[in-house]
């Protein structure tokens, strides 16, 4: 069974400060990974994907992810936060030959101050 | 592109009503989903279709849902009768099965009160 966990209910951080938000996983094949972000009252919005490839992947809104296979981590990183950044974010995994069913971690709430 | 979408976006009923929710896919995508979204149990997929067929419905919590898609451009998530429990928002993702592609598209969503 895949599994996706986000060890943080909520991430704190001041506009300009860099941000971190994790994700790990477990899976028994190979990974497909994703980052979407929900704003309130709307639905999920892709960020981006790792596949495979370089594990540096860039994505939407100056978004990026890092996949670390031996750690078994997706974090996703951003350099410079902006209080619009404001939402809620999901980790997901997708295991290659399972169709196309994603499994959504519980979701890290990033909330960005001036 | 409209994008994903949902009606109604909002619903109140009572209790043992009939609800039906329904859904549009992008255009040209083969795979709709839907998903329940709760505070207690966050994100759950309750059944998916490729090509208007049913894969996977494990995560259906009862008899009382059931999910059609007739056609490509069309799909319903039915619950009868509907229990204040089944209160939540419901969305409907698309994508299109291609070699890296995958990601899914998400409609704005439900959002169904059970009195």
């Amino acid at each position: 069974a895949q599994s996706v966990a986000q060890p943080e209910d909520q991430v704190n951080v001041a506009e300009g400060n860099p941000l971190t938000v994790k994700c790990t996983y477990s899976v028994s094949g190979n990974p497909y990974l994703f980052w979407y972000v929900q704003y309130p009252n709307r639905g999920l919005q892709f960020l981006l994907k790792y596949i495979t490839g370089d594990n540096l992947v860039k994505g939407s809104y100056g978004f990026e992810a890092e996949f670390n296979k031996s750690q078994t981590s997706f974090h996703l990183k951003k350099p410079s936060a902006l209080v619009s950044d404001s939402a809620l974010y999901f980790c997901a995994v997708m295991v290659t030959g399972t169709a196309s069913k994603l499994t959504f971690g519980t979701g890290t709430r990033l909330q960005v101050t001036l | 592109d409209a994008g994903v979408i949902q009606s109604p976006r909002h619903e109140v009923t009572e209790m043992g009503q009939e609800v039906t929710l329904r859904c549009k896919p992008i255009s040209g995508h083969n795979s709709l989903f839907w998903y329940r979204q709760t505070m207690m149990r966050g994100l759950e997929l309750l059944i998916y279709f490729n090509n208007n067929v049913p894969i996977d419905d494990s995560g259906m919590p009862e008899d009382r849902f059931s999910a059609k898609m007739p056609n490509a451009s069309f799909s319903t998530l039915k619950i009868q009768p509907s229990e204040p429990r089944d209160s939540a928002v419901y969305f409907c993702a698309s994508s299109f099965r291609l070699a890296g592609v995958l990601e899914q598209f998400f409609g704005p969503g439900t959002r169904l009160t059970v009195l």
